[in-house]
């Protein structure tokens, strides 16, 4: 139980385009979903905090309007890079938290960006 | 603010041997929960062992077992009997209630 998706797994697009990426929870409510991104070889960083039918809170230095963040059902959140640059390039993380686990979060298998 | 800070950016060990994993943090609160966490190559991430501030024993999990000082605000992980598989990066997390990660300790298990 308790397993996380994310699609695509990996995606390539040109400079200039916007690429979504949705997290979802196979097997339960998630009340919570957080979106982290991970860089090569560095730690995983808080992107953004998002409830179902709530806006997302972003960390400080996170453009909210360049990273969209929608959790508009218990089960599905997307993240979607608008005109996505080659800094965006990165491997994007979700992880879900439940009422039933105030204690972990399941995370999903990630999402690798290119940009070129 | 919390930060969580692993000092040991690599690590290795030979084969069936044990080794340590070490992990400070730094909070005002006074219950938590800390996780160790496994990124293999594939990069998913796999929950290894969780802590729950309040409790004073220590957690364990098979091989895996850490060392919680609460005062010294420290959660070391220590890997008994190491295995090939266990080659991989280990994140130390902090949990309130969205994850705050420490930099990671890169561990290659030598055959």
């Amino acid at each position: 139980g308790a397993v996380v998706s994310q699609h695509p797994s990996w995606v390539i697009c040109k400079s200039g385009t916007s690429v979504k990426i949705e997290c979802r929870s196979l097997d339960f409510q998630a009340t919570t979903m957080f979106w982290y991104r991970q860089f090569p070889k560095q730690s995983l960083m808080l992107m953004a905090t998002s409830n179902e039918g709530s806006k997302a809170t972003y960390e400080q230095g996170v453009e909210k309007d360049k990273f969209l963040i929608n959790h508009a059902s218990l089960t599905l959140s997307t993240l979607t890079v608008t005109s996505a640059h080659p800094e965006d390039s990165s491997f994007y993380i979700c992880s879900a938290g439940t009422s039933f686990s105030y204690n972990e979060q399941f995370f999903g298998p990630g999402t690798r960006l290119t940009v070129l | 603010a919390q930060t969580v800070t692993q000092s040991q950016p690599e690590m290795s060990v030979q084969e069936a041997e044990t080794v340590t994993l070490s992990c400070t943090y730094d909070t005002s609160e006074s219950n938590y929960y800390l996780f160790w966490y496994k990124q293999p190559p594939s990069r998913q991430m796999i929950l290894v062992i969780r802590q729950e501030a309040y409790k004073q024993q220590n957690a364990t999990e098979n091989r895996f077992s850490v060392n919680f000082q609460k005062a010294a605000k420290s959660f070391s992980l220590k890997i008994s009997d190491s295995q090939l598989g266990d080659t991989a990066m280990y994140f130390c997390a902090f949990m309130r209630p969205d994850m705050r990660f420490g930099a990671g300790t890169r561990l290659t298990v030598k055959p």
